[in-house]
């Protein structure tokens, strides 16, 4: 079935800078690859998501691009800003294996923006 | 406004008993699922529904079980069978090929 990596597990960055999250997946027929963002005691939100028929889509500071020969997708977050510390979830949705039809997440990168 | 909403917030259990966590949604999707969350741990699929009156188990369904009577509704319950049930769980929903909508969680605590 769909397998989801992600890295780093952990990241720290110093405000105004970039971070990038790497996911890779392993069915290739995977076409939907949503980013989430879940603070503290909540539930995970949708912030970005892309299409495997898009290289890269960009919403103010975020963009997401997707490389669908290498099987990897990244979350792009310019100009930080301590309200994006946060954990980061990537997702690959499936059609096939034991979770037909069904997102699968990748482990989360917990992002720590210092000021 | 359309949403997904669980309840209660916070749930405590006792040894041996059962609770049932309540997952409703206006947002008219079609498919719905229950996650549970462990400290700094990722997301792991319990149960899942992607029509009315019928439902498959997830990675880690043992301990657990759920119905889905209606469309707007699907609660998990914890049995007693789960021997350590503390954890955070999530519902979701969603239509086909699309992202999900989560809820805000319930935290279960075993006392």
């Amino acid at each position: 079935g769909e397998n989801v990596e992600q890295h780093p597990s952990t990241l720290s960055v110093q405000e105004g800078d970039s971070a990038v999250i790497k996911c890779t997946y392993s069915d290739s027929a995977s076409n939907y690859f949503p980013w989430y963002k879940q603070e503290l005691g909540k539930g995970p939100q949708l912030i970005i998501d892309i299409r495997s028929n898009v290289g890269e889509k960009k919403d103010q500071r975020i963009a997401v691009t997707l490389n669908k020969t290498a099987k990897h997708f990244s979350l792009h977050i310019t100009e930080t800003q301590p309200e994006d510390s946060a954990v980061y979830f990537c997702a690959a949705y499936t059609t096939g294996g034991g979770s037909q039809g069904n997102l699968i997440f990748g482990k989360g990168t917990k992002l720590s923006v210092k000021p | 406004d359309g949403g997904i909403t669980q309840s209660p917030k916070y749930l405590f259990r006792k040894e041996g008993q059962n609770v049932t966590l309540s997952c409703e949604q206006n947002l008219n999707h079609d498919a719905m699922y229950w996650y549970r969350q462990d400290p700094g741990q990722g997301l792991r699929l319990i149960y899942y529904s992607q029509i009315v009156n019928d439902f498959q188990k997830g990675d880690i369904a043992e301990g657990y079980s759920v119905s889905r009577e209606k469309k707007e509704s699907f609660p998990l319950t914890v049995t007693s069978a789960q021997k350590n049930p503390t954890a955070f769980y999530l519902c979701a929903s969603s239509i086909v090929d699309t992202g999900y909508t989560f809820g805000s969680g319930t935290r279960l605590t075993v006392v």
